[in-house]
């Protein structure tokens, strides 16, 4: 079956330093989505990649989507105590659901 | 823009007691509507997922059901509850195809 391995599971980083998490998936994807869940909180949808070796940009976060449309990463530029929770990717084949990676939780030590 | 109403916030149930667990939706409609479980530090399980009313699906097997009565209500439910039934449920909506999630914000369970 589909999988979705994310890493690292976990990644403590001094406030200013960058961070990024990586996704991977067996199967091609449609599509990948990221997700923030804040501690005690819900996960909030952040942005969907689409094409083949896509690039997106939300303020310090960046988004890519691997050119074989396997994998696909997120980094933050100069982290601040707001960035701290998980992050989840979430690729989609086809019409099928999303399968949800296994998260990152980023903890930024002030 | 969707809202998503979880009922209750957090909820403590002995082993053995029954669940219903109520999700509504409001801003849209016929969305598709799903049940994930998330496990203390873990991933996202979904474990159930429908496209319309009274259209149901599983994607694990285990003591828990779903329906969906109406087009925008969702209801998570179990006759007996297992130790292993702790978690935080999450109801969430989605529009067509390719849509984001939405997700509310959650029920924590936690059976004694």
């Amino acid at each position: 079956g589909q999988q979705v391995m994310q890493i690292p599971q976990y990644q403590h980083v001094q406030e200013g330093e960058d961070f990024t998490t990586y996704c991977n998936s067996s199967t091609t994807l449609s599509n990948i989505q990221w997700y923030k869940q804040r501690p005690g909180g819900h996960p909030v949808f952040l942005i969907q990649l689409v094409k083949s070796g896509e690039v997106k940009k939300q303020k310090r976060l960046t988004f890519q989507f691997g050119e074989a449309k396997k994998n696909s990463s997120l980094h933050i530029t100069a982290t601040q105590t707001t960035d701290v929770g998980t992050y989840f990717c979430a690729g989609q084949t086809g019409a099928n659901n999303l399968f949800f990676g296994t998260g990152t939780r980023l903890t930024v030590i002030p | 823009s969707q809202t998503i109403h979880q009922w209750p916030a957090t909820l403590v149930q002995p082993v053995g007691s029954p669940l219903s667990l109520e999700c509504t939706v409001e801003g849209t409609s016929n969305p598709n509507l799903y049940w994930y479980r998330q496990a203390a530090g873990r991933g996202l399980q979904l474990l159930f997922y429908s496209v319309g009313i009274g259209q149901i699906s599983s994607e694990v097997p285990q003591n828990l059901s779903a329906s969906r009565p109406q087009d925008r209500q969702f209801i998570l439910s179990s006759k007996k509850l297992l130790l292993s039934d702790s978690g935080f449920y999450l109801c969430a909506s989605s529009g067509e195809y390719n849509s984001p999630l939405h997700f509310g914000n959650g029920t924590r369970l936690t059976v004694t």
